[in-house]
């Protein structure tokens, strides 16, 4: 069964708002990793946050990692027409493969 | 220090023939993964392997599909006798320890 569930499946905003997307999974984890996809393209990675760790940032991404309720949330703040893309999470368990989710489809407009 | 590399980036194939996907890991790094991807769908994993050795096949089709990585060159995905069903994007990571993975383009597979 799939491991990551992202929520919402799609979020429109303006330029300058924040964007929150949820991400949950089922079994324990070693990290979670959130990427970006522009349409038609590859994935580029975020950010990573380690099971034991609860809050990163990274620019103006916030990641946090909540383990007892099994979600992550990713913050992208001040968002930009350029923020628009496919947002995905994926975890990883014994670092083998990534287990993704459907993915968050965000619309940024100006 | 190059990204990982895919190519080609776009191959179409009709159905009953054979698809040839490479990819060629950041230097340095010694772990590839391959995946595939729906339209409006994640990834899905499919193989990980390491220099010589296919470490999780778990997510490979029992048939048809095959992956090496062999001790020079790239990893290379293989998929005989293609059906429509396979037409998505296929995706290769690399990892230098196995953890944080790089991914590359993708391949877009189209079988008419």
């Amino acid at each position: 069964s799939q491991q990551g569930e992202e929520d919402p499946q799609a979020l429109s905003i303006q330029e300058g708002e924040n964007a929150t997307m949820n991400c949950s999974y089922k079994t324990s984890i070693n990290n979670l990793q959130w990427y970006r996809q522009n349409s038609g393209r590859g994935l580029v990675h975020l950010i990573l946050i380690r099971s034991n760790e609860r809050e990163k940032h990274s620019g103006r991404l916030r990641v946090t990692l909540d383990t007892s309720k099994k979600s992550s949330s990713l913050l992208i703040t001040a968002s930009r027409a350029a923020d628009t893309a496919s947002y995905f999470c994926a975890t990883s368990i014994a670092g083998t493969a990534l287990i993704f989710g459907k993915g968050t489809t965000l619309s940024v407009s100006s | 220090n190059a990204g990982v590399m895919q190519n080609p980036r776009h191959l179409v194939r009709r159905r009953g023939q054979e698809a040839r996907l490479r990819c060629s890991p950041m230097k340095g790094h010694s772990h590839v993964y391959w995946y595939r991807q729906l339209p409006e769908e994640g990834l899905k994993f499919m193989v990980y392997l390491q220099k010589e050795n296919i470490i999780d096949e778990s997510g490979m089709p029992k048939e048809r599909f095959s992956a090496e990585f062999p001790k020079e060159g790239p990893s290379i995905l293989r998929i005989q006798q293609v059906v429509r069903g396979d037409s998505a994007a296929y995706f290769c990571a690399s990892s230098p320890k196995g953890n944080e993975q790089y991914f590359g383009p993708g391949t877009r597979l189209t079988v008419t």
